[in-house]
C-alpha cells in the first residue's frame, strides 16, 4: 500500500519561531497532497491542498501567509508554520492520494506545542 | 451547508457488532469513505462506498444509501484493538465528521 512519512513527528518550539514539517510519499508519486490540523478531540479540517509545481490551494480562512506550503516534488510537500504562537499547538496531518476523489493515505502526523 | 453528523460515542463489548451511522449535507457527493484513529496515531483507511449499497472488507463492513443521505460502519467481531475513533469523510470535499469515539470493552 501507499506509504506517506512525515518529519518531525514532534516538535516544541518558542513562540515567534518558525516550524517546518515535511511530508513525503516514499512510493508512489503524488501531484497533489493535502495538509489537515486536528485539535485534540476533535475532527480533521483541510487546511490547502498543495499542487506540485503550483501554489497551494488554501481553505477558507487559513492564512497562506502564516502558513507556507511548497511542493517542491513529486514527492514531497512542506508545511511552514510562521511566527507560531501558542494557539497554533496542534496535530498537523498530510495525506496524499492521486486526487480529492481517491482515497487518502495519511501521514503518522507531526504534533507541535508552542511555548 | 455541507456536513457529516455521526454519534460522538459508542461502547460494545467484545465480539458483539456495532454499527457506526454517518448521515450527510453536501453538494457534488463523490462517495463516502470511513478512517479509523487511534489515539495519538494517523487516520488509516478502512473503507470507500462510491454507490449504494454494501463493500465488505475482512470484520469491516460499509453500507451507502446515497437516496437517503446516509452509510454506516460494520464492525464485527469487535476486538479489544478496535478501540479508536472512526470518522466518515465525505470523498471528494475532504470533509470529515466529528468522530466516533468507539470503546470496546472485556
Amino acid at each position: 500500500g501507499a506509504v506517506v512519512s512525515q518529519h518531525p513527528s514532534r516538535v516544541i518550539c518558542k513562540s515567534g519561531t518558525s516550524v517546518k514539517i515535511e511530508c513525503r510519499s516514499l512510493d508512489f508519486q503524488a501531484t497533489t497532497m493535502f495538509w489537515y490540523r486536528q485539535f485534540p478531540k476533535q475532527s480533521l479540517m483541510l487546511m490547502a491542498t498543495s499542487n506540485e509545481g503550483s501554489k497551494a490551494t488554501y481553505e477558507q480562512g487559513v492564512e497562506k501567509d502564516k502558513f507556507l506550503i511548497n511542493h517542491a516534488s513529486l514527492t514531497l510537500s512542506t508545511l511552514t508554520v510562521t511566527s507560531a504562537h501558542p494557539e497554533d499547538s496542534s496535530f498537523y496531518i498530510c495525506s496524499a492520494g492521486l486526487g480529492r476523489s481517491d482515497t487518502q493515505y495519511f501521514g503518522p502526523g507531526t504534533r507541535l506545542t508552542v511555548l | 451547508g455541507q456536513s457529516l453528523e455521526q454519534p460522538s460515542e459508542v461502547t460494545a463489548v467484545e465480539g458483539a457488532i456495532v454499527q457506526i451511522n454517518c448521515t450527510y449535507q453536501t453538494s457534488g457527493f463523490y462517495g463516502l469513505s470511513w478512517y479509523q484513529q487511534h489515539d495519538g496515531g494517523a487516520p488509516t483507511f478502512l473503507s470507500y462506498n462510491a454507490l449504494d449499497g454494501l463493500e465488505e472488507t475482512g470484520r469491516f463492513s460499509s453500507f451507502l444509501s446515497r437516496s437517503d443521505s446516509y452509510g454506516y460502519l460494520l464492525l464485527q467481531e469487535l476486538q479489544m484493538k478496535d478501540s479508536a475513533s472512526y470518522f466518515c469523510s465525505h470523498t471528494g470535499k475532504l470533509i470529515f465528521g466529528q468522530g466516533t469515539t468507539l470503546q470496546v470493552k472485556p
